[in-house]
């Protein structure tokens, strides 16, 4: 089966807080790509960063960093010194097979909260 | 650049009637998806365009959603009649070339809402 889960529905914290976003998936392939992606109020759905399944190197990118491991199939989303720009829903997304498709298989998303 | 535009943002229709929405791609986007969100679940793939012609249309619901793309511009889904569980949020996204990556880009989406 083919499966993104995150867990967390909803996350609240206070700015300059740390937090976490979960993401694990499911796929019997060998080679899959793994994205996250931002919805924040306006809307659309903002590319954050894509991840092959050969390449377990953690990322990061200013405040945001991923940690991909796929001993436990998890590709997990830390944002540093939260914002409150950085109130959204984000999604976790699969691609399997991407010889042969192009879809995504996404997650449920969580909402994040950053208050002031 | 302009990006990937959805019409109309909003539309809230009664049970049973037909409403249309449409996708404009980013120019020279030769591949065009669609994709749905019910409230609180995951966003489902409905299908994918290579130009005008349908590469994939495995994820669309039953036969009362119908996708064109006519000319390989911009793209329509027609739901007819529309059902209440047909309520959620329609994404559009579009790559130049398939499976380019960094490169789909999705637009903001059109919220239906069935009474």
């Amino acid at each position: 089966a083919q499966k993104v889960t995150q867990a967390q529905t909803e996350i609240s914290v206070v700015e300059k807080e740390d937090v976490t976003l979960d993401c694990v998936y499911e796929t019997r392939d060998t080679t899959y790509y793994l994205f996250w992606y931002k919805q924040p109020p306006s809307g659309e759905l903002v590319f954050l960063i894509r991840r092959n399944s050969f390449d377990e190197q953690n990322e990061i990118s200013g405040r945001y960093s991923w940690n991909f491991q796929k001993s436990t199939s998890s590709f997990n989303f830390t944002i540093t010194a939260s914002q409150v720009v950085d109130s959204a829903v984000y999604f976790c997304a699969l691609r399997p097979d991407p010889y042969n498709t192009d879809k995504l298989i996404f997650g449920t998303g969580t909402r994040l909260q950053v208050f002031p | 650049e302009a990006g990937v535009t959805q019409f109309p943002s909003h539309s809230v229709i009664e049970k049973g009637q037909t409403v249309t929405l449409r996708c404009d791609p980013i120019s020279g986007h030769d591949n065009l998806y669609w994709y749905r969100r019910v409230m609180g679940k995951e966003i489902k793939f409905l299908l994918h365009f290579v130009k005008e012609s349908k590469q994939d249309e495995s994820g669309m619901p039953n036969n009362r959603f119908l996708a064109e793309r006519t000319g390989g511009t911009y793209s329509t889904l027609k739901v007819q009649p529309a059902e209440l569980e047909d309520s959620g949020v329609y994404f559009c996204a579009s790559s130049q070339a398939q499976g380019e990556w960094d490169g789909y880009t999705f637009g903001s989406g059109t919220r239906l809402t069935v009474v």
